[in-house]
């Protein structure tokens, strides 16, 4: 199953309202994760479920679903959130990831 | 606290072997399968492999099959891959992760890195 993040780059402000968008090949349900990752560490999981936060996750974040359109929404951007964001699906082995979105400051 | 160390990283020539760990701690290692996921310099994530909680199944990326070996000992609380007959495309960091499910990867590791050069 593959996974078609958009876009691959965004420029954004603090405060700004930014949502990616992953585009699942196929059917996946709701088996959909969001992760977030800062340059030389590890992913930390966001969403799970498509729509769940994780447990201690600022709810700014926000994940929706519309058939096989997925989208992670930021509310209000804040500065620790410029990262790399990549979608995964939990649906079908083998998992896959989406290609990545980075967010970085205008 | 909930941890996931790897180790066993370096500098590999192409065909060579390479054996990586991953030690848990601060959790009940047998209850849950795991995974090993990847990242090229500069690239996405890519998923590698997974194994059962009791170490009985496990599934890989077409590109590492037949080359990588996960293992298990819930004895030692650690997770494994064993890799041969390297390439230069997996030159990489590896990530163990822990796995709940439908619900995602909701510990990592630090990651340990991976080079295969001449």
């Amino acid at each position: 199953i593959q996974l078609t993040q958009s876009p691959s780059f965004l420029s954004a402000s603090v405060g700004d309202r930014v949502t990616i968008t992953c585009r699942a090949s196929q059917g996946i349900s709701s088996y959909l994760a969001w992760y977030q990752q800062n340059p030389g560490k590890a992913p930390k999981l966001l969403i799970y479920g498509a729509s769940t936060l994780q447990s201690g996750v600022p709810s700014r974040f926000s994940g929706s679903e519309s058939g096989t359109e997925f989208t992670l929404t930021i509310s209000s951007l804040q500065p620790e959130d410029f990262a790399t964001y990549y979608c995964q699906q939990l649906n079908t082995y083998p998992l896959t990831f989406g290609g990545g979105t980075k967010v970085e400051i205008k | 606290e909930v941890q996931l160390v790897e180790s066993g990283g370096g500098l590999v020539q192409p065909g060579g072997s390479l054996g990586l760990s991953c030690a848990a701690s601060g959790f009940t290692f047998s209850y849950y399968w795991m995974h090993w996921v990847r990242q090229a310099p500069g690239e996405g994530l890519v998923w590698v492999s997974r194994i059962s909680s009791d170490g009985s199944s496990t599934s890989y990326a077409d590109s590492v099959k037949g080359r990588f070996t996960i293992s298990r000992d819930n004895a030692k609380n650690t997770l494994y891959l064993r890799m041969k007959s390297l390439r230069a495309e997996d030159t990489a960091v590896y990530y163990c992760a822990r796995d709940r499910g439908i619900d995602g990867f909701d510990v990592w590791g630090q990651g340990t890195m991976v080079t295969v050069s001449s």
